[in-house]
């Protein structure tokens, strides 16, 4: 079983109000990943999580807060968001970080900021 | 610059025709994915090619790895509406994958 699940589908939301996005992996992958996609260009990463600790943080305004619970959990946190947010944001998990790793997206939950 | 160069950006055929796909690189990577990517939807992992000179076929669709592992090509053979799509090649530099710009294929029947 290669899925990782992510939940909301769709998520519209005010830029005062705060929400979260979750993501979960059961395939006992060590590393999970944030990536936020605009229309028709490649997945931009945001956050990696390693053995459940924060590894990278490709410098993402404070606005967002990832969260890492376990190691099949991953949560990403919103709270005044601004509407050039708006994005599908896709979690991925792989085996381990590093050279080689396979990872394997989530369907993705696509965000509107209004 | 990109580190991983992807062309061409868009391809609009008809179905039966066949198509290439390039990835190219100044850098050496250590291994390379391709992924296919329909509209909102994640992408989906196609391929890894690791050894310089491999080549992988996968039904229809066929990716081979340069010798020199900086550049990969994905050659799809009588393209269908099905194989319509975003289509990313990756490679793996240190804690990261880094993405090519991506092709979109549109194949019309």
């Amino acid at each position: 079983d290669t899925e990782v699940t992510q939940t909301p589908k769709h998520l519209v939301m005010g830029m005062t109000n705060k929400k979260s996005l979750k993501c979960e992996q059961h395939m006992g992958h060590r590393a999970m990943y944030w990536y936020k996609q605009k229309a028709k260009k490649p997945p931009e990463l945001m956050f990696v999580y390693s053995y459940e600790k924060l590894s990278i943080n490709e410098s993402v305004p404070s606005r967002f807060s990832p969260e890492c619970p376990n190691s099949s959990l991953l949560n990403l946190h919103l709270h005044a968001l601004q509407p050039e947010d708006s994005a599908l944001y896709l979690c991925a998990s792989s085996q381990e970080t590093g050279l080689g790793s396979e990872q394997y997206f989530g369907p993705g939950t696509r965000l509107t900021v209004t | 610059t990109q580190l991983l160069e992807q062309s061409p950006q868009f391809l609009s055929i008809q179905e039966g025709e066949n198509l290439t796909v390039y990835c190219n690189s100044s850098s050496v990577f250590s291994s390379l994915q391709w992924y296919r990517q329909e509209p909102g939807e994640g992408p989906v992992l196609l391929v890894t090619v690791v050894t310089g000179g491999e080549v992988k076929k996968l039904k229809r669709l066929t990716f081979q790895f340069g010798d020199a592992r900086k550049d990969s090509s994905l050659h799809i053979t009588a393209a269908q509406p099905g194989d319509t799509g975003l289509y990313l090649c990756a490679g793996a530099r240190g804690n990261k994958l880094v993405f090519g710009a991506g092709t979109i294929l549109r194949v019309k029947s």
